[in-house]
Parts: C-alpha cells; structure tokens; sequence
C-alpha cells in the first residue's frame, strides 16, 4: 500500500526566502507526481505534475523534481511571499485504470510579512 | 472553462440521519472522483467513475456510502446513516483521464453533531 509522507508539517518564514518542501513515498512504481496547494475552506489547486519519465517541472517561482528511485519529491519555492501562505499537498497517482491519487498530509506553510 | 461544482458548502446533521451531496465536473471530463478529507489530513480516495462505470470503490464504506453518476455527467455521494466519524469536508474532483491532471472543487463541509 503506498504512503506519502511530507516533512515539514508545518513552517513559517520570513518573506523573501527561498524554501523547500518534502514529499517522499513508499512504492516507486508511480504514474505521476503531483504537488496541490489548499487554502482554508477552499479545494486544492493543481500547482506541477511531474510524470515518472520527468526529473522536474517548473512554473513561475516554482520548481518541483522527483527522484522515482528514492522515492522522493522537493517543491522549491523561491522568494516567497505572503499569499504563497497555505497548505502544500503532494500526492503519488499509480496510474492504470484505477488513477486515484494518494495524498501525504501536507505542509501548512506561513510567510510572514 | 467552469470549474467544477459542489453543492451545498456546508451540511450540519445529526448522528443517524442521511445525507447527499452533489457533483458537476468539467463539461468533456470522462472521470470522476469523490474524496474525503478529515481536519489535518489529505484527501483519501473514495470513488473513481470513468464515464458512468465504478473503476475504483475499494475504500468506499460500503455499508453506509453510495455513489452513482448517472450518464457520465453529474454525481451525487450518500451517506445512511451518517456517524460522527463522517464528519469531513467531501471533495469531487474531475480529468480528462490518466495521467491528465486533476482539477478539484471547493467541497462540502459536513458537521456531524
């Protein structure tokens, strides 16, 4: 069964800097990577999907890579701000029919001002 | 495009009684997904539709969850006789299909008292 494990669980920055989130997973045979970002009360919000023959993805101050083999995933978030204040959710998809995603339990980050 | 729609917001019932909540996905998106995600945790899949059909229902709680999508389109996720442990906030979410990326709503918050 996989297991998606995201450290830290929670962070708190001053803005400008430029951080790192952890996703790491237990089944190296995944479809797809994907990092989602959720603010409070609201859905989640498709960030970059990495497919398994990816290394990265790259969207604006953004950079997701992934490491199938050890089974590990970074967000770098660079320069941040306080509206990238929220909770990062990566999850795993196995691909095949049945693509539902497993989810680790996030990363509730906060930029202070 | 329209994203996909969730009614109601929020719910408030009563241990035992019944409750339904209600799904549109993006026009031309075949899959279908219902999640439940529980305060502090990420989503956990609940059921997966391709078109009309069940591809994946191995953690729906069978004996209380129903779900249908009834031509391809809406979808509507029961749950009789509600316990408190229900309480969650119930996530649908749609794609194009494997591999193609998600795109989530803002899902219904339900209070089991």
């Amino acid at each position: 069964k996989q297991e998606v494990t995201q450290i830290p669980a929670a962070l708190s920055v001053p803005e400008g800097e430029n951080l790192v989130l952890n996703c790491s997973f237990t089944d190296s045979a995944i479809y797809n990577l994907q990092w989602f970002r959720q603010d409070p009360g609201k859905g989640l919000t498709s960030l970059l999907l990495i497919q398994s023959s990816q290394r990265e993805q790259t969207s604006g101050r953004l950079n997701a890579s992934l490491d199938k083999s050890s089974g590990r995933s970074t967000l770098y978030i660079a320069a941040s701000q306080p509206g990238d204040s929220a909770t990062y959710l990566c999850a795993v998809g196995s691909g095949g029919g049945a693509d539902g995603l497993t989810f680790g339990k996030g990363t509730h980050l906060i930029i202070q001002p | 495009e329209a994203g996909v729609a969730q009614s109601p917001r929020y719910k408030i019932i009563e241990k035992r009684q019944s409750v339904a909540f209600w799904c549109n996905p993006i026009s031309g998106h075949a899959t279908l997904y219902w999640y439940q995600q529980i305060l502090g945790q990420g989503p956990k899949l609940l059921i997966q539709f391709q078109n009309n059909g069940v591809v994946d229902d191995s953690q729906l709680p069978k004996d209380r969850f129903s779900a249908e999508r009834l031509k391809g389109v809406d979808s509507t996720l029961k749950i009789q006789p509600a316990k408190l442990e229900d309480s969650a906030v119930y996530l649908c979410a749609s794609s194009l299909g494997t591999g193609r990326g998600y795109t989530f709503g803002s899902g219904t918050r339900l209070t089991v008292v």
